[in-house]
């Protein structure tokens, strides 16, 4: 069974950069899309953006000048960035891969981050 | 830009069926936008419950189904049940590699 878990810090300062790591088991990182989704508190989910197995990547518009996606396949993990964050960016993190760049298949569990000064 | 509508709440007996949809504020949903549906139980991530329009992911029961009804994307479920009680998402694929959640049901059941 695939599992995926996110990791990293859980509270980031205003104006420096969100880091996140999701580690994948019990399957290959290759072949698939991976891709990470936001929640913030009480609200909907949202799509970061996601990255192929190969390190080619599509971002959501309105987050695309802050985010960068990269893949470490010999550790098969994946991980986020998003620089100068605010505190609109506070969320819970999910990481999920997906089977085409239409859908997702398994998810994470989520990882709270924080946003404060 | 285009936004993903969804009804902001639902609720449904138990043992009644019910139909969430899944609109565009311009436009008609079709098979072209891929629609996959999203069921997120309180406190938990989500789980993944069609995808391509109508196709079960693996586990999901055959009470979950997904259709177009006239211009939108809908998942219905039948013989509802109290777990069935969460937040549903549908997620429309809007070409260039751009996928669009909504805004997402609460659905109760009681």
């Amino acid at each position: 069974q695939v599992q995926l878990q996110e990791s990293g810090p859980g509270l980031v300062k205003t104006s420096e950069t969100l880091s996140l790591t999701c580690t994948v088991s019990g399957g290959s990182i290759s072949s698939y899309y991976w891709s990470w989704i936001r929640q913030p508190p009480g609200q909907g989910l949202e799509w970061i953006g996601y990255m192929y197995y190969t390190g080619s990547t599509n971002y959501n518009p309105s987050l695309k000048s802050r985010v960068t996606m990269s893949v470490d396949t010999s550790k098969n993990q994946f991980s986020l960035k998003l620089n100068s964050v605010t505190a609109a960016d506070t969320a819970v993190y999910f990481c999920a891969r997906a089977q085409s760049p239409k859908r997702f298949d398994y998810w994470g569990q989520g990882a709270l981050v924080t946003v404060s000064s | 830009q285009t936004v993903v509508t969804q009804e902001p709440s639902f609720s449904v007996s138990p043992g009644g069926t019910v139909t969430l949809t899944c609109g565009l504020s311009s436009g008609s949903v079709s098979t072209s936008y891929y629609p996959s549906w999203y069921q997120q139980p309180p406190g938990q991530a989500p789980r993944t419950l069609i995808y391509t329009t109508n196709t079960r992911s693996s586990g999901v029961p055959d009470r979950f189904s997904g259709s177009i009804l006239g211009n939108k994307a809908a998942l219905t479920i039948t013989g509802a049940q109290a777990d069935d009680e969460s937040d549903y998402y549908c997620v429309l694929y809007m070409g260039s590699g751009i996928l669009v959640f909504g805004g997402g049901t609460k659905l109760t059941v009681l």
